[in-house]
């Protein structure tokens, strides 16, 4: 069925590491995958995403790469701040009744300790 | 100029109450969705409107009905709440339909039934 799994579940580094976190999908059809972060009682904020026709994208210190064959995509976070502390979705599209919609992971809690 | 407002921001009722909650985007957007982040911040989608008119409905109680009277406004009332309706409950948008790409999120309102 739909399902989209996501790891680490919860994910510790020392400020100004890098962080990955990995998420794979079950369906081939997928074509759409965003990441979302979202900070303790707010809302999800869309921070990058990444269709099928593309292999990889970057905006400032945070990328995301995706492998079709093998299914799975990766955020990668670079130089993290205290302020990347938070909880990080992935999400993939799945075609449903001719439209689409987002499945999204369980989420990374990523903790960056100054 | 919030994007995508909702209110209220908590509700605390008791069982067998009927709620409403709302949700308003000034963005432009024709879709509009509503989410729900349970207890271990797993988030699944619950409905889609795109211009007034509901294109997705994932398998909700019947006690749940969304309704939109115009493009940027996806209300969502709830009767006969259970302790189970109990959760962190999203409104998103995004422009285009059918893609489900760059959706933009709410605040959140969290429901607490007692």
């Amino acid at each position: 069925g739909e399902n989209v799994e996501q790891h680490p579940s919860t994910l510790s580094v020392q400020e100004g590491d890098s962080a990955v976190i990995k998420c794979t999908y079950s369906d081939s059809a997928s074509n759409y995958f965003p990441w979302y972060k979202q900070e303790l009682g707010k809302g999800p904020q869309l921070i990058i995403d990444i269709r099928s026709n593309v292999g990889e994208k970057k905006d400032q210190r945070i990328a995301v790469t995706l492998n079709k064959t093998a299914k799975h995509f990766s955020l990668h976070i670079t130089e993290t701040q205290p302020e990347d502390s938070a909880v990080y979705f992935c999400a993939a599209s799945i075609y449903s009744g001719g439209y689409n919609k987002l499945i999204f992971g369980a989420g990374t809690r990523l903790a960056v300790h100054p | 100029d919030t994007a995508v407002s909702q209110t209220p921001k908590y509700l605390v009722t008791q069982m067998g109450n009927d709620k409403s909650i709302k949700c308003e985007q000034n963005l432009g957007h024709d879709t509009m969705y509503w989410y729900k982040q349970d207890s271990k911040k797993f988030l699944k989608i619950m409905f889609s409107y795109n211009n007034k008119e509901l294109i997705i409905n994932e398998t909700v109680p019947n006690r749940f009905s969304p309704k939109s009277p115009d493009k940027a406004h996806l209300n969502l009332h709830i009767n006969s709440l259970e302790l189970g309706d109990s959760a962190v409950y999203f409104c998103a948008s995004s422009q285009v339909v059918a893609a489900a790409y760059e959706q933009y999120f709410g605040p959140g309102t969290r429901l607490t039934v007692t």
